[in-house]
Order: C-alpha cells, then structure tokens, then sequence
C-alpha cells in the first residue's frame, strides 16, 4: 500500500543549531518525492522536491533533503535552524507508474518549534 | 500563494445547511484538486478535475460535490453539512500530468460546523 510516514508528532530544536525532519515511503513505483511547510493561517508551500539523479536536493530557504533508496527515506534538513523556519511540514510522495499516479500522498505532518 | 485564492476564508455553519467553497486560480493550470486537512491525518483528497469536462472522486468524497465551471474555478460543495465536515479545506492546482509536477496550494478555507 502506498504510503508515507513522518513518525514525529514535533521537533523541537534550538535556534542556530541542525535540524532534521524524518519522512519514510512506501510505494510500488517509482517516488517522487516532496515537502511543503505550512505556516499559521497559511496555506501548503511547496520547498523542494526529488525527481531523479543527485540523492541531495536543494530547495527554499535554506533547506535540503536527503533521498535513500535503500531506507525509503527523505529527511528534510537545515544546517542552522531560525526561529522563523517555525511551522508544520508535510512530507508528500507521488507514486509515479501506478494507478494513483495523479495524486500526492501526503504524511501526517510534523510541527517544527525553533527555541531563540 | 496569491495565484490560488479560495473565498470564504472562514466561514460558520450549522448543521444540515449546503454551503460552497470557491476556488480561482491565475496560474493557467489544467488541474485542480480539493483537500481537507484534519490534524494529525495530513492532507486526504476529496475530488480533483484534470479539465473542465473531467471531474473524479477522491478519497472521501461522501458528502461533497464540485463543479469545474471554467478552467480557472473549481468549487467545493457540502449537501448536507455536519460537524466531522468541520475542517481546514485547500484547493490546489498543477500542470499537466508530469511525475515532477508541482501543486500549488490556496491558503484554505477554514469552515466550522455547528
């Protein structure tokens, strides 16, 4: 079953410091694979996404996400994290040669909170 | 994003009322969707419509209705409301059917049934 994960419910981090957010899929065919961040009363903005080729892709505001095949995973991360980069981010993943090709499979979330 | 807007932005009901959402795009995309947000489900899909003639079900679409009256407006329908219908409802849209395609989401609306 087509699936993706986010098994953290928050992350709390301190400013300036790394930071990761973990997603992990399951799909029959090839991923494709996205996150967005959502801030308070907004809606979903797109930040990166994997299609093929380099496992290390660079997207909005600083950040960058890691793609592993053999963990079916695609963590997102950020060297030095700001108390602004506050909000809720989704992991989405497009099961590209199925059925459900057309739609975006989207994890339950995870909130981000940047301590000063 | 300002290419996506959804009308009402908030909006109270009570039970049994139809209501519509109302979505409008500039982006010039051929495909629109409709989503419902429910803390700690994620985005689940409610229905999507790749042209003006070509409208399909989602995953909870009980409940709901659409109509795709122009390629740029896409509404969101509730017969009948009830309470589990109060959620946080964003419309989006995309390009033609490419794996890398992006959807670009509205900024919600948020409806409250009573």
């Amino acid at each position: 079953a087509q699936s993706v994960a986010q098994p953290e419910d928050q992350v709390n981090v301190a400013e300036g410091n790394p930071l990761t957010v973990k997603c992990t899929y399951s799909v029959s065919g090839n991923p494709y694979l996205f996150w967005y961040v959502q801030y308070p009363n907004r809606g979903l903005q797109f930040l990166l996404k994997y299609i093929t080729g380099d496992n290390l892709v660079k997207g909005s505001y600083g950040f960058e996400a890691e793609f592993n095949k053999s963990q079916t995973s695609f963590h997102l991360k950020k060297p030095s994290a700001l108390v602004s980069d506050s909000a809720l981010y989704f992991c989405a993943v497009r099961d590209w040669g199925s059925d459900s090709s057309y739609k975006l499979i989207f994890g339950s979330g995870t909130r981000l909170l940047v301590r000063p | 994003d300002a290419d996506v807007t959804q009308t009402p932005r908030n909006r109270i009901t009570k039970t049994g009322k139809r209501i519509m959402l109302e979505c409008s795009q500039t982006k010039g995309h051929d495909r629109m969707y409709w989503y419902r947000q429910d803390p700690g489900l994620g985005l689940r899909l409610i229905y999507y419509s790749f042209d003006v003639k070509d409208i399909n079900k989602g995953e909870i679409s009980d409940g709901y209705s659409v109509s795709r009256q122009a390629q740029a407006k896409f509404s969101l329908s509730l017969e009948s409301a009830i309470p589990n219908q109060t959620a946080l409802y964003f419309c989006a849209t995309s390009d033609a059917g490419l794996p890398q395609e992006t959807q670009y989401f509205g900024p919600g609306t948020r409806l409250l049934v009573l």
